[in-house]
């Protein structure tokens, strides 16, 4: 079975242009949370998506957003980039009440 | 979601046991405690959780103390390929919320 897929795995763009990262789901999960990892710390909290919803946000301003499809997928979104975006951006899905499965993570590099 | 606390570091020799502390004293009755594992530059993984009785599956034994604020995961034969960041984790797992909360996990590092 597929696991969490993301895309891209690795991107670099200048400070000020804008970043989509894309996220599939494991078939049947409903619920996507999106999460960043800068160098040296633990996973932080973005978003959380579930039945197309917002479910939850965590502490980010509002150049970063996020929307899910129909089919569960799901996007982040972030505008005028700061170098200190330059993070690893994870995505995770699951079903209502169960643990959490990640992606491997999309690494961008603003420059 | 309630706090947790565990040591930044600890160092294991391959094939002996790997025991990861983890303190949780303000968890709620309806929290339950995860962990996950991640290894270097990939997405975290999940190891196993419990609500408050010992649990154990392929991976690994979660020991929780019968007052729930602390528990250990226990690696019962630790090899090179468990060296990772162990992340603790508390949180109520009910409805549709899947909010992770994260701190920075204990760096486990198997040796020859």
């Amino acid at each position: 079975d597929a696991g969490v897929t993301q895309s891209p795995t690795h991107l670099i763009k200048t400070r000020g242009q804008h970043v989509t990262l894309r996220c599939s789901p494991i078939s049947g999960h409903k619920s996507v949370s999106w999460y960043q990892q800068v160098l040296g710390q633990g996973p932080q909290f973005i978003f959380q998506y579930y039945e197309k919803e917002e479910r939850g946000r965590g502490n980010f301003p509002d150049r970063f957003s996020a929307r899910q499809f129909p089919n569960y997928s799901s996007e982040l979104n972030v505008n005028a980039l700061l170098l200190g975006d330059s993070a690893l951006y994870l995505c995770a899905s699951n079903t209502a009440g169960t643990e959490a499965f990640f992606g491997q993570g999309t690494r961008l590099t603003v420059v | 979601d309630a706090k947790t606390t565990q040591p930044p570091s600890m160092d294991c020799a391959e094939g002996r046991a790997a025991n990861l502390p983890c303190n949780h004293s303000t968890i709620s009755g309806n929290e339950y405690v995860y962990w996950y594992r991640q290894i270097h530059s990939q997405g975290p993984q999940y190891i196993i959780h419990g609500l408050k009785n010992n649990e154990t599956n392929e991976m690994a034994s979660l020991i929780i103390t019968e007052d729930r604020k602390s528990s250990t995961l226990i690696l019962p034969h630790a090899t090179l390929r468990d060296t990772a960041v162990y992340y603790c984790i508390v949180r109520v797992q009910t409805g549709t919320a899947s909010k992770l909360t994260f701190g920075t996990g204990t760096r486990l590092q198997v040796t020859l």
